[in-house]
């Protein structure tokens, strides 16, 4: 069965460095989103990017977020310079398209602790 | 904006049945999603209501009623490995794009022998 893929499962960075959380969605799959989950608390939906641009975003997804689809396959997260409140972990989905109930498929996520 | 309310936490035992409910105040809505998603792992889809009424999947069930602002997620014949925590998310009709999940904190379901 296809699946969203995400690398790295783990990353430990220094506050104030740049990371890139990368997510490989579904093959056939159009929409792509990122959420992130801080621990022991609710998932919140980041971004949202259709037709390579950005379709709707949340207040969280502010100018030290970017995202990209540089290839046919990947979709990334940037966060330009990580602050210790960015640790939680980063959820990438996608789902076909997005209509009346089309389900958004979740990847395993990256834990991202920022020290 | 959105609220959603769900119960922190609830436990039942192997073999029964439980009952969890999801309760929203939606600004648009426009289909409510069930997920579960075990400790540390992602979240994963279970069912999808945008209608009133139940939509059943095997051993798990889910209702809507849109003029209440109220889901469940019906669990029958308990297994030991449905122990995780079962999520409740609304799509907003006035998103941009109406594909932004709102989620509940979520419901974790401790199943006992």
């Amino acid at each position: 069965e296809p699946e969203v893929t995400q690398t790295p499962s783990h990353q430990v960075t220094q506050m104030g460095q740049e990371v890139i959380l990368r997510c490989v969605p579904i093959s056939n799959h159009l929409y792509f989103y990122w959420y992130r989950q801080i621990l022991g608390q609710k998932v919140e939906f980041l971004v949202s990017f259709y037709n390579n641009e950005i379709s709707e975003k949340s207040e969280i997804f502010d100018d030290q977020f970017s995202v990209e689809r540089p290839d046919g396959s990947n979709f990334t997260l940037k966060i330009r310079s990580t602050k210790l409140e960015d640790s939680a972990m980063y959820f990438c989905a996608s789902s076909l398209t997005s209509g009346d109930g089309e389900t958004q498929y979740f990847g395993p996520g990256t834990r991202l602790l920022v020290l | 904006g959105q609220n959603i309310d769900q119960p922190t936490e609830m436990t039942a035992t192997e073999g029964a049945i439980v009952q969890i409910n999801c309760t929203y105040q939606t600004s648009g809505f426009n289909g409510l999603f069930w997920y579960q998603q075990h400790a540390g792992e992602a979240p994963t889809f279970l069912s999808y209501n945008v209608l009133d009424g139940l939509e059943e999947k095997g051993r798990f069930s889910s209702f809507l009623s849109r003029s209440k602002g109220y889901s469940y997620l019906l669990l029958k014949e308990l297994q030991m490995k449905d122990s995780a925590s079962y999520l409740c998310a609304v799509r907003d009709s006035l998103s941009n794009a109406g594909n932004m999940l709102t989620f509940g904190g979520g419901t974790r379901l401790m199943v006992k022998p």
